[in-house]
């Protein structure tokens, strides 16, 4: 079994701090997918990088994937409190059934 | 454009009654179909997958069935439900790969219902 660790499990930041949260494995993913989820909703993708080493930026938010395809990142530049939620990392290795991080629950009081 | 829909959106049962959870995909033919449990807001579990119909895969040993009678329908089921049953299910579509590669899933990434928050009391 694949799996995959999150950290930090919480965050609580004021408006306009810079955060970065983390999904590690000691397993080899094809591809890896970041997905941020409201309360009460069900997960939405934010992006997918499937090349070791791959940075991909959507607004303020910056995700990279390690170069050995085990380990990827996401920064988030001057939080919002729209930012708040669920953060999931999913990794789709041999099987590409895609396994979840526990994810990293970020509170950006305004 | 594709859309997935999942109902009831909360439910409250008794122990040892019957489940029946609905998840329809509208827009695409053929999908993954997946459903997913989800405990106090964490990470998911998966629950079951289906690459077409009639075809399901049990991932955890459980008080739970699936069935998948059309190419858009997935339905998740119990005959008793436990009180460890309680959570929040997520029903999810992907892209699937072409026919001939029917083991193996494509990198498409999960697209998912508004979930069903299931209480058992």
């Amino acid at each position: 079994t694949q799996l995959l660790e999150q950290s930090p499990q919480f965050l609580s930041i004021q408006e306009g701090e810079n955060l970065t949260v983390y999904c590690n494995s000691s397993s080899v993913f094809s591809s890896l997918q970041w997905y941020r989820q409201e309360p009460g909703e069900g997960p939405v993708l934010l992006v997918t990088v499937v090349t070791g080493g791959e940075v991909k930026k959507l607004k303020r938010l910056t995700f990279q994937f390690g170069d050995a395809r085990k380990d990827s990142s996401l920064h988030i530049t001057a939080a919002q409190p729209g930012d708040t939620g669920l953060y999931l990392c999913a990794g789709a290795g041999g099987s590409y059934i895609p396994t979840f991080g526990r994810g990293t629950s970020l509170i950006v009081h305004p | 454009s594709q859309t997935i829909h999942q109902w009831p959106a909360t439910l409250v049962q008794p122990v040892g009654s019957p489940l029946s959870l609905e998840c329809t995909v509208e827009g695409t033919s053929n999908p993954n179909l997946y459903w997913y449990r989800q405990a106090a807001g964490r990470g998911l579990q998966l629950l079951f997958y289906s690459v077409g119909i009639g075809q399901i895969s049990s991932e955890v040993p459980q008080n739970l069935s699936a069935s998948r009678p059309q190419d858009r329908q997935f339905i998740l089921s119990s005959k008793k439900l436990l009180l460890s049953d309680s959570g929040f299910y997520l029903c999810a579509w992907s892209t699937a790969q072409d026919a001939i590669h029917q083991a193996k899933f494509s990198n498409s990434p999960l697209h998912f219902g508004n979930g069903t928050r299931l209480t058992v009391t």
